[in-house]
């Protein structure tokens, strides 16, 4: 079966820097995106990533290698509406978005 | 800025009840997504649509249906509410870029008494 593993909350402190990880095994792979989703809103679009290597984004970047169907996502100079959860989702070879379960990052003063 | 719009954002309403909940977007994208999503969970794929009188369901068995008459309409019906349709659905749309990237509406909670 299709599956994305990420960890189920996080906790960081302000200011600091916060990698999430996400493995997937998926049939086929057309691209991996991150959302953030705050409590109770809508999830909204932060990185896509189709080939290997790292994309940077302001204070956030995301890093995917297809070899070992892993991703991570780079969060630095925390701040505390970084408070949310971060979603990570695939495009399969049917280009189905398969998603995972979402990790809640939980930032500290 | 993402124009794609739910309503009723909220809607408690008593069981067998029918309901519709209505998702419009201004982009002029083919591709519209219903998902479920319960506090914490993941998204679950109920129905899509990748055009005018195409709809398709999705990974999660679910006893709503969907039309799509217009481009930019893609309401969903749950014709008997029970408890168990308690939840958020959210609905997306995506359009012909080469990401695929989804836009969100901001969601219609119901609860189902």
């Amino acid at each position: 079966g299709q599956n994305i593993d990420q960890p189920t909350e996080m906790t960081a402190t302000e200011g600091a820097i916060v990698q999430i990880n996400c493995t997937y095994q998926t049939s086929g792979f057309n691209g991996l995106f991150w959302y953030q989703q705050h409590a109770g809103e809508a999830p909204t679009f932060l990185s896509y990533n189709v080939l290997d290597g790292l994309e940077e984004k302001g204070r956030f970047s995301s890093f995917l290698s297809r070899s070992k169907g892993y991703s991570y996502l780079l969060l630095k100079e925390l701040q505390m509406k970084d408070s949310a959860s971060y979603l990570c989702a695939v495009t399969d070879s049917n280009y189905q978005l398969i998603w995972g379960a979402g990790t809640k990052l939980i930032i500290k003063p | 800025e993402a124009d794609i719009y739910q309503t009723p954002r909220y809607l408690v309403i008593g069981t067998g009840k029918k309901i519709t909940l209505e998702c419009s977007q201004t982009m002029g994208h083919d591709k519209m997504y219903w998902y479920q999503q319960d506090p914490g969970m993941e998204l679950h794929l109920i129905h899509y649509s990748y055009g005018v009188n195409s709809t398709e369901k999705g990974d999660l068995s679910s006893e709503s249906t969907v039309s799509r008459i217009r481009t930019e309409h893609f309401p969903l019906t749950l014709e008997s509410a029970r408890p168990s349709h308690t939840s958020q659905y959210l609905c997306a749309s995506s359009g012909a870029g080469d990401t695929g990237e989804l836009f969100f509406g901001e969601g219609s909670r119901l609860t189902v008494l």
